[in-house]
Order: C-alpha cells, then structure tokens, then sequence
C-alpha cells in the first residue's frame, strides 16, 4: 500500500449502532497515524494520535486500535448518536502527512 | 473555536489577480502548514514551517506561495492561478513532535474564473 486508504466510503447507522471503519497505510517507516474527525461547514478536529504499535486509545464513545506491521487502523464507534455524523479521517505521517479521502458516516 | 483562524473564508478571483490567504494561531505552536482539498480528493499537503522555516513544499506550482513572518502567521500568496485550483485551503497548526496533532482553521474556499 502507497497511498492512506479508508473503508467504507460511507456509511449510514441508527442511532445507538455500533460501527467501525478501517484505515489502511503503508507498513514502514511509520512515524504516527492521526484521526480526525470533520463535521460539514467546520474545521477537522484531532480525535487521536497513535504512534506505538498496538496502541489503543479512547474517547468518549469513540476509540482507535492501531498495527503498524500489517499497517492498519480501526476506529470504533460505540451506541452511535446523530452528533457523530461526520467524515472521519485518517492520516499517516512519515516525512509527510498524507490523508486518506475519509468515511462519511451519517446517524440517523 | 480552535484557534486557528483563516481569512477571507471565501474568495472569487480572475486568473490574472494576485491574492493572498492569510492565517494566524493563538495557541503558541511553532509549525504550520497549508493543505488544499479538492472536490472527491483527500487532503493535500502543500507547504510545512518549522520555526518559520520552510521544511517542505510538495511539488506545489510556483503560482502559490507561502511566507511565514513569525510563528503566529502564515500566508498564501496567489499569482495567475488556473480553474483546477479551485478548491477549499485549510491552514493548520501543532506544536512539532512526534506525533503531535495539528489544529485546523476554518479554510479559505477559493473559485478561480
């Protein structure tokens, strides 16, 4: 994998669903992996970032996993709200950030 | 309120104006950056400041150009821009290390005619 890729591209749940989407990165020279979470018409907002191989962190509802070696990222959302609707994003950084093109999850 | 703010919110210009973004945070960091976003594409990155020092700048066209004065303010300075750069910048700040997460400004959308 060259490229940061996010799974799905969308996504529509109830409220109160649990989901989870996936962030795929290249497996070396990793440095740190971002989420972030964009709600329409403000700015994106860090939820977490990773930076040790097997790292879990939380938020609220919301937590992060992270592999390095496989290169990959799993974002959960536990009893989804409509306040959660969102495209959340990932970045990995290396030399650079690069971004994934997001997952748009809409609660209804 | 992040504390990253970015004016003009939203820009119209020609293809022969020369125009500026500007953006300034009040959160003490010493690294920012300008990323654009085009429709159905990710974030790019385009240009990185380290202690006012240009530290990247990812194979952008020279009719953009950042300055960085101090560590509070960054600009973008436009110059005979084309349609496809058409797109929202977002300004964003962190305090570098590793890892550290950075803080986004509203964004300036831009339609070039």
């Amino acid at each position: 994998i060259l490229n940061v890729e996010q799974s799905p591209q969308s996504l529509h749940v109830q409220e109160g669903d649990s989901t989870n989407f996936t962030c795929s990165f290249p497996s070396s020279n990793f440095y740190a992996l971002h989420w972030y979470r964009w709600e329409t018409a403000k700015s994106p907002e860090a939820l977490f970032v990773m930076t040790l191989n097997g790292d879990e962190k939380k938020k609220g509802r919301i937590s992060a996993t992270l592999n390095t070696k496989e290169g990959y990222s799993y974002l959960y959302i536990k009893g989804s709200q409509p306040e959660d609707s969102a495209t959340y994003l990932c970045a990995f950084r290396n030399n650079d950030m690069r971004f994934g093109a997001g997952t748009r999850l809409t609660v209804k | 309120e992040t504390g990253v703010t970015q004016t003009p919110r939203h820009l119209v210009m020609g293809m022969t104006n020369k125009k500026s973004l500007k953006c300034e945070q009040h959160l003490g960091h010493n690294a920012m950056y300008w990323y654009k976003q085009s429709a159905k594409k990710p974030l790019e990155l385009m240009f990185v400041y380290n202690f006012k020092e240009q530290t990247e700048n990812n194979s952008v066209p020279s009719r953009f150009s950042p300055e960085c004065p101090n560590s509070s303010h960054l600009f973008l300075h436009l110059h005979t821009l084309q349609p496809e750069d058409s797109a929202l910048y977002l300004c964003a700040s962190s305090q570098e290390g590793q890892g550290n997460e950075q803080f986004f400004g509203p964004g300036t959308r831009l339609t070039v005619l």
